[in-house]
């Protein structure tokens, strides 16, 4: 089955600075990669997602890039803000409604 | 308006105990889920259900029951709660099994916690 994994587990920037989140997955039928942000005591709230048939998408600070060879997927957020602290999860999916496969979380913390 | 609502959001009960959770989406979803967070914040799969009917069981101990009554709702039911059954459980939905994926929304979580 699919396997998803995320580095770092931990991210500690400074207010401004960017922040980079990566992870693999190991099933190339994967089509489908959402990135998920956590706050505490919430449930995960999609932020950006990807299909295969894309290499890059923005959201104003937020973009995703895809690298469908070497089965890898980054979060990128520029210009960091405290509000940004969270745990970010990245995620896969081969088929529509069936079950995410999710990364172990990276806790971010951004420091004013 | 809250998409996908879960009750209750905190439930704290002794080992051995029945208990059921509940979840509404009024996104007008087909497809719906649950998904279980444990201390260390990882999420796996639980079950799913596609106009309910039961799609997704992930090697689930039997004392786990879901119930789908209509395509806006997906309860879960445990019978003899166990300590490890200590967790966040999260409530999603998705349009689900068309061709195009569409995203998963989550519901706020409902923190079990087994005395």
């Amino acid at each position: 089955g699919e396997n998803v994994e995320q580095h770092p587990s931990t991210l500690s920037v400074q207010e401004g600075d960017s922040a980079v989140i990566k992870c693999t997955y190991s099933d190339s039928a994967s089509n489908y990669f959402p990135w998920y942000k956590q706050e505490l005591g919430k449930g995960p709230q999609l932020i950006i997602d990807i299909r295969s048939n894309v290499g890059e998408k923005k959201d104003q600070r937020i973009a995703v890039t895809l690298n469908k060879t070497a089965k890898h997927f980054s979060l990128h957020i520029t210009e960091t803000q405290p509000e940004d602290s969270a745990v970010y999860f990245c995620a896969a999916n081969r088929q529509a409604g069936t079950a995410l496969i999710f990364g172990k979380g990276t806790t971010l913390s951004v420091s004013s | 308006d809250t998409a996908v609502s879960q009750t209750p959001k905190y439930l704290v009960t002794q080992m051995g105990n029945d208990k059921s959770i509940k979840c509404e989406q009024n996104l007008g979803h087909d497809t719906m889920y649950w998904y279980k967070q444990d201390s260390k914040k990882f999420l796996k799969i639980m079950f799913s259900y596609n106009n309910k009917e039961l799609i997704i069981n992930e090697t689930v101990p039997n004392r786990f029951s879901p119930k789908s009554p209509d395509k806006a709702h997906l309860n879960l039911h445990i019978n003899s709660l166990e300590l490890g059954d200590s967790a966040v459980y999260f409530c999603a939905s998705s349009q689900g099994m068309g061709v195009r994926n569409q995203p998963q929304h989550f519901g706020d979580g409902t923190r079990l916690s087994i005395l």
